[in-house]
């Protein structure tokens, strides 16, 4: 997926570990989005930036944090890892439609032990 | 607040027969619609969307879905299901209030039977 790289692909972390899941555009969009995929509830918005230095809450914040300190980069940070953060999390930027349609990056799946 | 409801987790046709998958949005109007295709061990990607005008929408692999606005639906469908096409689909529309923020349904996952 162009446009849009995340790493890792995978992690096993134990329960109070930290990490940082990094996304990075090279579409320079002032929007970038995380999202976390659960089995069986599809994709839930976690925070979203609508430019460098500008960070919202989305509908399931708790447990994370994000900086957004330049255009390209839009890392998401779990401080404490718990089980409940065991998921498939995916970047996301417009495309050029201005329609609200997003590009995602491959996904970074996180599983917390 | 917008809202996506997406009826049945899994749905299994055989190869060959007709592909529905249901969406339903609530609330006022959106802009837009969207249906999107995650294959397995993969991320999304767009299968088709709706903006303007028709309200027959097609898309990649043979699938189309029709904008209902009296039904508040965006059903997704195909003719003639192939193997190929086992995978979770997902409607999706914008939020109200900008940000370009999307809603997701909870997904229906295809199987395709031989």
């Amino acid at each position: 997926n162009a446009g849009v790289t995340q790493t890792p692909k995978f992690r096993i972390l134990k329960i109070g570990q930290s990490m940082t899941l990094q996304c990075t555009q090279d579409m320079n969009h002032n929007y970038m989005y995380w999202y976390r995929q659960d089995p069986g509830m599809g994709l839930k918005l976690i925070y979203y930036s609508v430019g460098a230095g500008i960070t919202d809450k989305g509908e399931v914040p708790n447990g994370y944090n994000v900086s957004r300190s330049t255009t390209e980069d839009f890392p998401l940070r779990l401080e404490l890892a718990a089980p409940s953060q065991t998921s498939v999390y995916f970047c996301a930027i417009p495309t050029s439609s201005n329609t609200g349609e997003l590009f995602f990056g491959e996904g970074s799946r996180l599983t917390v032990l | 607040a917008q809202s996506v409801t997406q009826l049945g987790s899994h749905v299994s046709v055989s190869e060959g027969a007709l592909v529905l998958l249901r969406c339903n949005y609530s609330s006022s109007v959106p802009p837009y619609l969207f249906w999107y295709v995650q294959y397995p061990n993969q991320g999304l990607q767009l299968l088709l969307k709706y903006t303007t005008g028709a309200t027959l929408v097609k898309g990649i692999n043979g699938f189309e879905a029709e904008f209902k606005k009296s039904e508040t639906s965006f059903h997704l469908t195909k003719p003639s299901a192939h193997m190929s096409d086992a995978a979770e689909y997902f409607c999706a529309v914008p939020t109200q209030g900008g940000s370009e923020k999307l809603v997701f349904g909870k997904g229906t996952k295809l199987t395709v039977n031989p």
